[in-house]
């Protein structure tokens, strides 16, 4: 399957851990968004990259969150010091091209709870 | 700041029969995108429509169809013939720019067989 790929699918922490999630886009995918859905909620945007430049941040992501695309292939999201407002699915998302509208097609999500 | 809003919370539709669920948005822009997202339980997003806000056009995608209306701001998304495999999560969402995605809190749609 060549779909979006995310890892872990589940995580569990203790409050002040640090936490590391991997998504991998779909081959060839220029695009790669990150989003976080809480439950009973629609996912908020975080942060998005083009290649491997971040081009946007949400004031969500705050000083504990990192996003990272080296090389422009998978990202990395990283929390520290977690906190129990941090439990969330976490979406990630591709799409190529960087014409007037691609489509984003996401993947399973990572749900992270923190006791 | 845009903001989609979904007033409906959870609906139901008996199987075979026809639903409509509701959005509406707010923007500043003319020229802009809207879809329908649909997220079955513990499975991922998957895209159900899409609009072009430029094109007075419906959009319909088999028994899928939009009422738009971009003066009132208004986006709704009919299912017909509905069948066990529509019950999901439906999410709103809107995007400008080709960048990222406004999502409304979602409609909970149950099918009663």
């Amino acid at each position: 399957d060549t779909g979006v790929s995310q890892n872990p699918r589940h995580k569990i922490t203790k409050r002040g851990q640090n936490v590391t999630f991997r998504c991998d886009p779909i081959s060839e995918h220029n695009r790669l968004y990150w989003y976080r859905q809480t439950l009973g909620q629609g996912p908020e945007f975080l942060t998005y990259f083009q290649n491997e430049a971040q081009l946007e941040k949400s004031r969500l992501l705050s000083d504990r969150f990192s996003a990272e695309r080296p090389k422009g292939s998978f990202s990395t999201l990283e929390i520290q010091r977690t906190e129990q407002g941090d439990s969330a699915m976490y979406l990630c998302a591709s799409s190529f091209g960087t014409g007037t509208y691609n489509e984003q097609f996401f993947g399973p999500g990572t749900r992270l709870t923190v006791l | 700041a845009q903001t989609v809003t979904q007033s409906q919370p959870e609906m139901s539709v008996q199987e075979a029969e026809t639903v409509t669920l509701s959005c509406t948005y707010d923007t500043s822009e003319s020229d802009y995108y809207l879809f329908w997202y649909k997220q079955p339980p513990s499975r991922q997003m998957i895209l159900v429509i899409r609009q072009e806000a430029y094109k007075q056009q419906n959009a319909t995608e088999n028994r899928f169809s939009v009422n738009f209306q971009k003066a009132a701001k208004s986006f709704s998304l009919k299912i017909s013939d509905s069948q066990l495999g529509d019950a999901a999560m439906y999410f709103c969402a809107y995007m400008f720019g080709n960048e990222k995605l406004t999502f409304g809190t979602g409609t909970r749609l149950t099918i009663i067989p």
